[in-house]
């Protein structure tokens, strides 16, 4: 059956370095994979989009890259702050016709001064 | 920028009891979502809509869940005998075109609490 992974451990780091985040799926190759935050007792925010034919996507400190050979997406934040504490989620949508995001268990990323 | 509202943002009802959870999609989106969140889980796909009608569903989505958009604006979800398992937060998403394209907009959630 086809998985979404991510790393359920916590990640720490310092402000100001590069924090990076780890999607793996298995068997099915999507068309796209979608990165999400989500704050505690909040709904899930929309950060980048990549498709299959994107090796890579930026907006502003994030980037996103997606490997189909690896089946593998990397959700980088440079020049980290408190204020991206939060949890990321990636997913991705099984169907391929976009109505039924499959998403990931989300990885924890915690800034500190 | 603009919202997905739901209310209420949080309901406590009995086992057994009628919920109806509110959404009111983006003004020009035409694809509307229901997700779920059990504390601690992943978020769940339930039900996707579009042209007023059930365009995907999940194993979740059993006879006791139902969608309707009654009137140009609301979006609602109704659980018809609430289950102890039914308690989670329920988000409402939407987006302006399907695939995925552009990512969804989610709502805040409605903490629904089974006693």
């Amino acid at each position: 059956s086809q998985k979404i992974e991510q790393n359920s451990e916590a990640l720490n780091i310092q402000e100001g370095k590069t924090a990076t985040l780890t999607c793996n799926y298995t068997n099915y190759s999507p068309a796209y994979l979608q990165w999400y935050r989500q704050d505690p007792g909040r709904g899930p925010v929309f950060l980048l989009l990549i498709r299959e034919n994107e090796k890579e996507k930026r907006k502003e400190r994030l980037k996103v890259t997606f490997d189909t050979t690896l089946k593998q997406s990397l959700f980088h934040i440079t020049a980290s702050q408190p204020a991206d504490s939060a949890t990321y989620l990636c997913a991705y949508d099984l169907t391929g016709g976009g109505n039924k995001l499959t998403f990931g268990t989300g990885t924890q990323l915690k800034v500190e001064l | 920028e603009p919202e997905v509202t739901q209310t209420p943002s949080h309901q406590v009802t009995q086992m057994g009891q009628e919920v109806i959870l509110r959404c009111v999609p983006i003004s020009n989106h035409l694809y509307f979502y229901w997700y779920r969140q059990i504390l601690g889980q992943k978020v769940e796909f339930l039900v996707s809509f579009y042209n007023n009608e059930i365009s995907e569903k999940s194993e979740i989505f059993d006879d006791q869940f139902s969608v309707e958009r009654p009137d140009g604006s609301n979006f609602t979800l109704k659980i018809r005998s609430t289950k102890l398992e039914d308690s989670a937060m329920y988000f409402c998403a939407s987006s302006e075109v399907g695939q995925g394209a552009y990512g969804y907009t989610f709502g805040s959630g409605t903490r629904l609490t089974v006693v």
